[in-house]
């Protein structure tokens, strides 16, 4: 069974400060990486995709993954209100068969 | 470029009727995807077509079928819809692996199922 885990959260942090919202998955075959945010009542958005071990920075957030530990991760720098959403983590394999977590509901307070 | 289209947007059906969500991209896409999301439970897969003429089952495929009418189009089809189907279903496209951004998907709007 492939299994993408996340923290339900809700995880809530003061304007300007960093969010860090973590991810694991089951699937040591997974190949793509990648977090999604929603908006309430919206469709999934891409914020951010990994495909190698590391750092990928882009604007105020960055991508963390650690295939070893089948772990990865997403940070938000200088968190704003608009940042209020649902975090998704999504993890692929070869066959692009594309599993997702339950989501972290993050709320930004000014 | 309307990327990827669902209809309908809302349905309401009695326990045991049957209805078909449509599904199409303009993105000449190779991957299409059909999930449903639960509160609380994030997004499920339920089938997904790699490429033209290939299907698979997902997480959750009991109670639907589904056809890649062609490589624009994938539908979802309820046979005997039950109340345990109520929910928001997403369809999504992605070029697929051996596209540049592999696997990145893009959602359609969402359809609102509810089954009484």
């Amino acid at each position: 069974q492939k299994e993408v885990e996340q923290n339900s959260g809700p995880l809530s942090v003061p304007e300007g400060a960093i969010a860090s919202l973590n991810c694991t998955y089951s699937d040591r075959g997974s190949q793509s990486f990648f977090w999604y945010r929603q908006y309430s009542g919206k469709s999934p958005e891409l914020i951010m995709s990994i495909y190698s071990n590391g750092d990928k920075e882009d604007g105020r957030f960055t991508a963390q993954l650690n295939k070893a530990s089948q772990y990865v991760s997403l940070l938000i720098r200088d968190s704003q209100p608009s940042d209020s959403a649902t975090y998704l983590c999504a993890v692929g394999d070869n066959n692009n068969d594309m599993r997702f977590g339950a989501g972290t509901r993050l709320t930004v307070k000014p | 470029n309307a990327g990827v289209t669902q209809t309908p947007k809302f349905q309401v059906l009695k326990t045991g009727q049957s209805m078909t969500l449509q599904c199409a991209q303009d993105m000449n896409h190779n991957s299409m995807y059909w999930y449903r999301q639960d509160p609380g439970m994030g997004l499920r897969l339920i089938y997904y077509s790699a490429s033209e003429g290939t299907t698979d089952k997902g997480e959750v495929p009991n109670g639907y079928n589904v056809s890649r009418l062609n490589k624009r189009e994938f539908s979802l089809r309820l046979e005997s819809a039950a109340p345990s189907q109520t929910s928001v279903y997403f369809c999504a496209s992605s070029g697929g692996r051996q596209s540049s951004g592999a696997n990145v998907l893009t959602f359609g709007a969402g359809s609102r199922l509810t089954v009484l």
